[in-house]
């Protein structure tokens, strides 16, 4: 089944910067990838998604980039604010089914 | 368009007690999924629904079960509570469950078993 995996359980970044976030996954055959945003004591948060069509997606001040040869997402985020302090998960669905499959999640903290 | 809510939002239960919980789905929303997430094991898919059938289900005990209504709504129930069940409980609600529609969650409910 598909796994997938975060690069940096924490990012710290000063408010102002960019900041990116990645993500492994181990399916080729994975065609749909999304990304949540999980503040403390809410449930995810839908930010952007991408399908294996597209190499890059923009959305406000958010950014998805799919790397399909290496099985690599990221989300980059302009100008980093402190409402942007949340947990970021990657998410797939697993096969067949709509069952996603999540990272573990990178907790970014914005330093003011 | 009012989210997915989910109730209650808290709930503290004692080992062997059963629980229920809520979810209503966005409007117009058919598939009803749920997922655990603890801090050991993260996001785990529990199981989902949809026109009232359980479609698809995870790798959990009998002791976790579900049902969906006529009007999408869904509950999920948890039988002879074990400490280990302590968690954010999480409904995600789409459209028709298709693999490339995006879920929407709730809040979640947080169960604390002593």
């Amino acid at each position: 089944g598909e796994s997938v995996g975060l690069h940096l359980p924490t990012l710290s970044v000063q408010e102002g910067d960019n900041s990116i976030i990645n993500c492994a996954y181990s399916n080729s055959a994975s065609d749909y990838f999304i990304w949540y945003k999980q503040e403390s004591g809410k449930g995810p948060q839908f930010i952007i998604d991408i399908r294996s069509n597209m190499d890059k997606r923009q959305g406000q001040r958010v950014t998805v980039l799919l790397n399909k040869t290496v099985k690599h997402l990221s989300l980059q985020i302009a100008a980093t604010q402190p409402g942007d302090s949340a947990v970021y998960f990657c998410a797939v669905p697993d096969g067949a089914t709509n069952k996603l499959i999540f990272g573990t999640g990178t907790l970014l903290a914005v330093q003011p | 368009k009012a989210g997915v809510t989910q109730t209650p939002r808290y709930l503290i239960k004692t080992r062997g007690q059963q629980v229920t919980l809520s979810c209503s789905p966005i409007s117009g929303h058919r598939s009803v999924s749920w997922y655990q997430q603890t801090p050991g094991q993260g996001l785990q898919f529990l199981f989902e629904y949809f026109s009232e059938t359980q479609r698809n289900k995870g790798n959990f005990p009998g002791r976790f079960s579900g049902r969906q209504f006529s009007n999408s709504r869904s509950e999920m129930n948890v039988s002879t509570l074990e400490l280990g069940d302590s968690a954010l409980y999480l409904c995600a609600s789409s459209l028709v469950g298709d693999t490339q529609e995006t879920q929407y969650f709730g809040p979640g409910t947080r169960l604390l078993v002593l």
